[in-house]
């Protein structure tokens, strides 16, 4: 059963227009919220996070928006760039209570950026 | 810095064969971590570990060991390869296992079970 969703395989968005990722959860416990991005032949890299006390954070072009009573969040990108086509992992965590806190990932979304 | 490296890049076994993927961190993170990322799917925790000489289970480790012998060195163990394991393999270390904590990626390893 999957516990962070991201429904949309593959998004396409002009150059310069807003691109909006969306992710889903189902689990309650997590409190703590991350987009990836992942360039091909290369290892995911950290985008920006979001905690759960809050409901926006924003980096740059980057902002996270979350919607806890509807576990929702999505990722603005404004404007978009050419650089931003890659694939993009929504992913989240709760406190573990020792050892680690591990990542549970979506299935990614592929932002395709158009000229 | 190289951050973290991952060898091979890629890989072909037959079933039943066995290898070593290896993975270093020039960090000095504590925690380490490998994951899977199979066709049009998430990552999934494979195993992590705490530091040199602790490790421990994530959410997938059937037919994986693994080994922590120095804070650098995190190599991921395959004994007798299935098609099953055909996957991307990502190494990650972060310098707490906080999950506020950045985990910091390798470029990953491609393997193929035949």
């Amino acid at each position: 059963d999957q516990q962070v969703k991201q429904n949309s395989p593959s998004l396409s968005v002009q150059e310069g227009r807003i691109s909006i990722l969306n992710c889903d959860y189902t689990n309650s416990m997590f409190d703590y919220f991350l987009w990836y991005k992942k360039y091909p032949a290369e290892g995911p890299t950290f985008l920006i996070s979001i905690s759960s006390i809050k409901d926006k954070n924003e980096d740059g072009r980057f902002t996270v928006f979350l919607n806890k009573s509807a576990k929702h969040l999505s990722l603005h990108i404004v404007p978009s760039q050419p650089g931003d086509s890659a694939v993009y992992f929504c992913a989240a965590s709760m406190y573990s209570g020792g050892g680690a806190d591990g990542l549970t990932f979506g299935k990614g979304t592929h932002l395709i950026i158009q000229p | 810095n190289a951050g973290v490296t991952q060898t091979p890049k890629f890989r072909i076994l037959k079933i039943g064969q066995s290898m070593t993927l290896q993975c270093t961190q020039d960090m000095n993170h504590n925690y380490m971590y490998w994951y899977r990322q199979d066709p049009g799917m998430g990552l999934k925790l494979i195993y992590y570990s705490v530091g040199a000489g602790i490790t421990d289970k994530g959410e997938v480790p059937n037919g994986y060991n693994v080994s922590r012998s120095t804070t650098e060195d995190f190599p991921l163990r395959l004994e007798l390869a299935a098609p099953s394991q055909t996957s991307v393999y990502f190494c990650a270390s972060s310098y707490t296992g906080d999950r506020t904590d950045t985990q910091y990626f390798g470029p990953g390893t491609r393997l193929t079970v035949l």
